[in-house]
């Protein structure tokens, strides 16, 4: 099993700032990565997709990058609507694997 | 638009069966794979289940291999799940997703039902 590892656990950012997340993977999932946003008490929604690409609908200010095992989601001018959990997940080999997330709360 | 919703959850005690079902509507339900995904409360999300577009290819999380059963019926664009045997570490909210792609399966999850809370507890 690929396990995926996140950090910061909690990353404590103030609105207008970066915020930069990272994931790792056990072994390589090419671009075989996804990040997905969570706010409490909704269902995760794809934010990216083959590490790099925005889904439907996100805005420009997230972007992720990252081949292999090394992975980051950047938000670049935190607004009030993405503080929220993140959590990546791959989808290179069985089982998919979610990391444990991570919050970006304010600051 | 693309809609999931699922129903079923509820309070069983360990050891008893449950059936959860996910109504799929906005899109061509038999070309999609499906899948479960679990949450337990305040952890991460881990996937469960997928069964392809035609139903014959079935994937399980060691979890809950041979104690749950993925399902469908595209004649009622319905997804389900039963799950047996079921324990307290089952407890959970359990979420159908659909694949991204067309006539494949293990691709990224672009739709998500509300979730359905299943607790197991005596």
């Amino acid at each position: 099993e690929i396990v995926m590892t996140q950090s910061p656990v909690t990353l404590s950012v103030s609105p207008g700032e970066r915020a930069t997340l990272s994931c790792r993977a056990s072994q390589s999932v090419g671009t075989n990565l996804a990040w997905y946003q969570q706010k409490p008490g909704q269902a995760p929604r794809l934010f990216i997709y083959s590490a790099s690409t925005r889904a439907t609908g996100i805005p420009a200010r997230f972007s992720g990058s990252g081949s292999g095992t090394e992975f980051t989601l950047t938000i670049s001018s935190l607004q009030s609507e993405d503080f929220a959990i993140y959590y990546c997940q791959q989808y290179n080999d069985w089982p998919l694997t979610f990391g444990g997330g991570t919050k970006v709360e304010i600051k | 638009q693309v809609q999931l919703v699922e129903s079923g959850g509820g309070v069983v005690q360990p050891g008893r069966s449950l059936r959860l079902s996910c109504a799929a509507s906005g899109f061509t339900f038999n070309t999609y794979a499906m899948y479960w995904v679990r949450q337990a409360p305040g952890k991460g999300l881990e996937w469960v289940a997928v069964i392809s577009y035609h139903g014959t290819i079935k994937k399980y999380a060691d979890s809950v291999e041979g104690r749950f059963t993925i399902s469908r019926d595209n004649s009622k664009n319905t997804l389900y799940l039963q799950m047996n045997s079921l324990r307290a570490d089952d407890t959970a909210v359990y979420y159908c997703a659909r694949d991204q792609r067309e006539y494949s399966y293990g691709y990224p999850l672009p739709f998500w039902g509300q979730g359905t809370l299943v607790t197991v507890s005596s």
